[in-house]
């Protein structure tokens, strides 16, 4: 199957401790994204690659940080430095071709600090 | 700064009524609009696209409508099915960079 997987899908971190959310697609997208997702709020673009051993800081990357050594992945690390890290965490990719091209979500990683 | 405001946050309909969703959105230079339906737990799917010659599109029982001047969306869902419950969320894409703004969703519940 073609798509865009997330693990784990719950994930319980303790207080000081860092913990790393895997995404994947198989889909050939150059472009891979990493959102926050809190109740009653728009997601929030915390990292973005457009490419291989590149990637950007999006509005809320403090307390994060990203990989991409592999087109098919870019792992998020959620540092102790982030003070609120509870939330659901959303991947996604996009081709880069021409076009109005959607980004697709993978199902998500819920993390929950103890 | 760019914005996208959606109404209601939430609301409760009966299994075959239909119902209206809004969003509103400030978003300069205006690219495309899509309508996302996102199920408890999961991640978004999206529903439609419009650009910003289009003032309708269809998708099974969904359609979206489009007012550019006044900036508005709307996502009318007809004779709805319980498997219409989820949180819907309107994203509006800037021309420059593809960036995108997401609304906080309306969530919908849909009780037989």
């Amino acid at each position: 199957d073609g798509g865009i997987t997330q693990s784990p899908k719950y994930l319980f971190r303790k207080e000081g401790q860092n913990v790393t959310l895997s995404c994947e697609q198989n889909l050939n997208h150059d472009a891979m994204y990493w959102y926050r997702q809190d109740p009653g709020q728009g997601l929030r673009l915390i990292y973005y690659s457009q490419i291989v051993n590149d990637f950007q800081k999006g509005d809320i990357a403090e307390g994060y940080s990203v990989s991409r050594e592999k087109k098919e992945s870019f792992p998020l690390t959620v540092t102790s430095a982030q003070k609120n890290p509870t939330a659901f965490y959303l991947c996604a990719s996009r081709s880069s071709g021409r076009g109005y091209n959607e980004q697709f979500f993978g199902p998500g990683t819920r993390l929950t600090v103890l | 700064k760019n914005q996208v405001e959606q109404s209601p946050q939430s609301l409760i309909i009966l299994e075959g009524k239909n119902c209206t969703l809004q969003c509103n959105y400030t978003v300069s230079p205006f690219s495309n609009l899509r309508w996302y339906k996102q199920d408890t737990g999961r991640g978004p799917v999206s529903l439609t696209i419009m650009t910003f010659s289009e003032n309708t599109k269809s998708n099974g029982r969904y359609t979206a409508t489009l007012d550019a001047d006044t900036k508005q969306s709307s996502l009318h869902i007809t004779a709805s099915q319980l498997s219409d419950s989820a949180s819907y969320i309107c994203v509006v894409s800037a021309a420059a960079g593809n960036k995108l703004t997401f609304g906080g969703g309306t969530r919908v519940l849909v009780k037989p």
